[in-house]
């Protein structure tokens, strides 16, 4: 069992949807959590950093940890074609650990 | 736009060649990391340095050797690759005390 699970997709919604990305892991040490966004031949773009549980909003992006039951999920509202890209949820237990990345699901917002 | 900068952006080489790729960072972070990505898989960890001091992934082969001139510059010196080595190299730092990660844009190798 790989110790960040994440669901490799493709998720196809149409523009304006709600999306859901999800994580969950085993390691109950992890408690610092990131999501990031790649495009296609990019490099990836931190788009939230959560610390221990909580929820965190930046726009149209929500960030929700759930450290019971050690989920992490990713909220985009009012989904744009430009969001279409793969999503990784990324994880450590301190700050000078190495960083856990999910396998990455990737996402296509159809106009 | 990322503040950690790589070059070269794209690399062609031949397995007998040797180069090298490029980073800098001017945000201050301390720790800077050499990732390696390939096609739709998530980034795997091969040198981070933390204050200049070397940790490296183990399964890391030797023909990839890294240098850190100073804390805002990263360099991977490559010899001697294979085929199987072209991927997406990345370049990623981070600030001390959090466990955030900055990556660059990358360098797209080809190994022939």
């Amino acid at each position: 069992q790989k110790e960040v699970e994440q669901d490799p997709g493709p998720l196809s919604v149409p523009e304006g949807a709600i999306v859901s990305l999800n994580c969950t892991y085993s390691n109950s040490a992890f408690q610092y959590f990131m999501w990031y966004r790649q495009y296609s031949r990019k490099g990836p773009e931190l788009l939230m950093y959560t610390y221990s549980s909580g929820n965190k909003e930046d726009g149209r992006f929500t960030a929700q940890v759930d450290k019971s039951s050690k989920y992490i999920s990713l909220f985009i509202r009012d989904s744009q074609p430009s969001d279409s890209a793969t999503y990784l949820c990324a994880m450590r237990a301190k700050a000078g650990n190495m960083l856990t990345f999910g396998g990455g699901t990737r996402l296509m917002v159809k106009p | 736009d990322t503040e950690v900068t790589q070059t070269p952006k794209h690399l062609v080489m031949g397995m007998t060649n040797k180069k090298s790729l490029k980073c800098e960072q001017h945000m201050g972070h301390r720790a800077m990391y050499w990732y390696k990505q390939k096609a739709k898989k998530p980034p795997e960890l091969m040198f981070v340095y933390s204050y200049e001091k070397l940790s490296i992934n183990e399964s890391v082969p030797s023909r990839f050797s890294p240098e850190c001139p100073n804390s805002s510059l990263l360099n991977l010196h490559l010899h001697a690759l294979q085929p199987e080595d072209s991927a997406l190299y990345l370049c990623a730092s981070s600030p001390e005390g959090t466990g955030e990660l900055f990556f660059g844009e990358g360098s797209r190798l080809t190994v022939l």
